[in-house]
């Protein structure tokens, strides 16, 4: 069972340039996140999917787009990389909210550390 | 919007030292509570959860954490720390609903266990 599988683990841009992120789940669940991690900022929300065909913006949205190709598939595009989107991305899957309305633990994936020159 | 204050950026313990890391919350209803722990080089994993009933809730590894709503607080305690449990941690938080609430992590907390 991977569980959440993001890929490249590593890349380095040229500032201007463009490239997709890629995140896959297999534990069926509903709801998908991505998330930014800095040094002493900890892990801000670019966007989620609560589930299959919606997506919505999280803290930090700007410079990024986000496809929910299907359940398991959720991928980050930077259109015009910029030094300031140098960090490690963090994608993450949950169930939805329990019967009783509590949010679910997050899953989360081994990461992309990305280098913007 | 709710926000999760990490006041301890950096913890450094001996081995058989007790640990406790504080979290405070802002929010006025009712939320969830969650401790995440990320080892170096790797994803956060889950340490323990709150969601209803006892407040102080035990999760892996011989961590536990309590919930006290009056002071907005979820402190995560050890009562003996191994260099094993260093790593970055972070409380999180978010609303109670019976439809999906953004997570709001706090800014993370290393502990360095020194042997």
């Amino acid at each position: 069972n991977a569980g959440v599988t993001q890929t490249p683990k590593f890349q380095v841009l040229k500032t201007g340039q463009s490239m997709t992120l890629q995140c896959a789940q297999d534990m069926n669940h509903n709801s998908m996140y991505w998330y930014r991690q800095d040094p002493g900022m900890g892990l801000r929300l670019i966007y989620y999917s609560a589930s299959e065909g919606t997506t919505d913006k999280g803290e930090v949205p700007n410079g990024y787009n986000v496809s929910r190709l299907n359940k398991r598939e959720f991928s980050l595009r930077l259109e015009s990389a910029a030094p300031s989107q140098t960090s490690v991305y963090f994608c993450a899957s949950s169930d939805p909210p329990g019967q009783d309305g509590g949010n679910q633990p997050q899953h989360f994936g081994d990461g992309t550390r990305l280098s913007i020159l | 919007a709710q926000s999760v204050s990490q006041h301890n950026h950096h913890v450094i313990l001996s081995e058989a030292a007790s640990l406790e890391l504080g979290c405070n919350y802002s929010y006025g209803g009712t939320v969830n509570l969650f401790w995440y722990v990320q080892y170096p080089g790797q994803h956060l994993q889950l340490l323990l959860k709150y969601f209803s009933g006892d407040p102080l809730v035990k999760g892996i590894k011989g961590f536990e954490a309590e919930f006290i709503k009056s002071k907005f607080s979820f402190n995560l305690r050890k009562p003996s720390v191994q260099w094993s449990d260093t790593a970055e941690n972070f409380c999180a938080v978010n609303p109670y609903s019976g439809g999906y609430q953004k997570v709001t992590f706090g800014t993370g907390t290393k502990l360095q266990v020194i042997p």
